[in-house]
């Protein structure tokens, strides 16, 4: 089964932050985080692996809470280039199976 | 460069015309992934392999069949390909195991099933 991604949408204007939030009913052994613009193939942001610890790329951020099989991604002080569609991933093993979610729109707005 | 490569970017087919779509990576990654992505359904895996010779199903196998037997290439083959296979494609690779390593994805391909 695929990870649950929340909000579908979010719309913000510059310097506005925003959490996008994935959650599985499986135990997990990472989290993925991906960005894909319109046209384009999504590209790697950040992996977050059991332990719960938290990474950055630029000013997102991310956070893995292993016990309750979530992870939350936060846009801080967003800017233009941080819109797109935003998909998490997970797997439950380091080998094989990688589900992403549906996916959350972020616009950012000037 | 390192990259992903894809071929075709688009394609328009008929029912039943076999096809195959082409995936090549020039960076030495064990681990290579075939995703189709659909309006609101977000990537869902097709097949991964973590080496050659050693393929496995994803969520979506039905109607797809891969072969591994290089290490640089995977290529998605639809036997008999019907409407509900029009999709986005996208083949991607990774170092080694899916779980725990960036995927490095292709540009995608556009599949039109008439």
């Amino acid at each position: 089964q695929q990870p649950v991604q929340s909000p579908q949408a979010v719309i913000l204007r510059e310097g506005e932050d925003a959490v996008i939030n994935c959650s599985s009913s499986k135990a997990l052994y990472s989290v993925h985080w991906y960005r894909q613009k319109h046209g384009e193939a999504p590209v790697f942001l950040m992996i977050l692996l059991k332990g719960g610890e938290q990474k950055g790329h630029e000013k997102i951020s991310a956070s893995f809470n292993e016990k309750k099989q979530q992870s939350s991604l936060y846009l801080t002080a967003s800017q233009l280039s941080y819109s797109g569609t935003y998909f998490c991933g997970s797997s439950t093993d380091s080998w094989g199976k990688l589900q992403f979610g549906a996916g959350t729109q972020v616009v950012v707005t000037p | 460069e390192a990259q992903v490569t894809q071929n075709p970017r688009y394609l328009i087919t008929v029912t039943g015309k076999k096809l195959t779509v082409t995936c090549s990576q020039n960076m030495n990654h064990e681990y290579m992934s075939w995703y189709r992505q659909d309006p609101g359904l977000g990537l869902r895996q097709i097949y991964y392999s973590m080496n050659v010779e050693v393929t496995d199903k994803g969520d979506v196998p039905e109607g797809y069949k891969v072969s591994r037997k290089e290490k640089r290439n995977f290529p998605l083959i639809l036997e008999s390909p019907s409407p509900n296979q029009t999709s986005l494609y996208f083949c991607a690779s990774s170092r080694r195991g899916g779980g725990n390593q960036p995927q490095h994805f292709g540009d995608g391909t556009r599949l039109s099933i008439l």
